[in-house]
């Protein structure tokens, strides 16, 4: 099935630095999700997004919905050792088609 | 506490055999999802629920089957049609008016002996 493409596949930082990952598609979606999975837990929504162009944050974190509605952007501020773990992001075509997920971003905190 | 409940965390299951992975959610949602997660891929969708007693296939139903005779419960069955059933498998609700699946399990890793 269709797979986003999600980069880079895994960030090795320094805490206190700032992340960037992104999400590019082929497709317009209409929605773009930004999910967190620690190990061996589920995925936690950190942010959703409905509208091209829209800008939304979380705390320290920020994403965004692409003009084109073919991409997405997170960003984490000033990272912090509980920031470890993989985000994924997933996009929907129209409010009754299934999510499509990206293979995720493993951030890892170097010590 | 509201939330979605998976069980077992952790089972084994030998060749030929079919073992059910439960998943109950007391958030009163009406949709419900199955998802299937291999190491360094994302999320595919098995089955899904909208209301009691209807469901409809995901990308890879093969091999799996499901019910859904209550709102609470969405148990998921993997067969032993099921050609590598190894993985971390995730269940996931929302609620009515959503359109996006908020809330996931603690998933089941499902191992195969």
């Amino acid at each position: 099935g269709q797979q986003l493409n999600q980069s880079p596949q895994s960030m090795f930082i320094q805490e206190g630095e700032d992340v960037s990952m992104n999400c590019t598609s082929s497709s317009i979606f209409n929605t773009w999700l930004w999910y967190k999975q620690d190990p061996g837990e589920g995925p936690v929504l950190l942010i959703a997004l409905y509208k091209a162009g829209e800008l939304t944050s979380n705390g320290r974190l920020t994403a965004q919905f692409g003009t084109t509605r073919k991409d997405s952007f997170l960003n984490i501020s000033a990272s912090i050792p509980s920031d470890v773990g993989i985000y994924f992001c997933a996009g929907r075509k129209d409010s009754n088609y299934q999510l499509i997920w990206g293979a995720g971003t493993k951030l890892i905190i170097k010590p | 506490d509201g939330g979605i409940t998976q069980s077992p965390k952790y089972l084994f299951r030998k060749e030929g055999q079919n073992v059910t992975l439960s998943c109950e959610q007391n958030l009163n949602h009406d949709a419900m999802y199955w998802y299937r997660q291999d190491p360094g891929q994302g999320l595919r969708l098995i089955y899904y629920s909208q209301i009691v007693n209807d469901f409809q296939k995901g990308d890879i139903a093969e091999g799996y089957s499901v019910s859904r005779e209550k709102k609470e419960s969405f148990p998921l069955t993997v067969t032993s049609a099921q050609k590598n059933p190894t993985a971390f498998y995730l269940c996931a609700s929302s609620p009515p008016g959503a359109i996006t699946e908020a809330f996931f399990g603690q998933g089941t890793r499902l191992t195969v002996v």
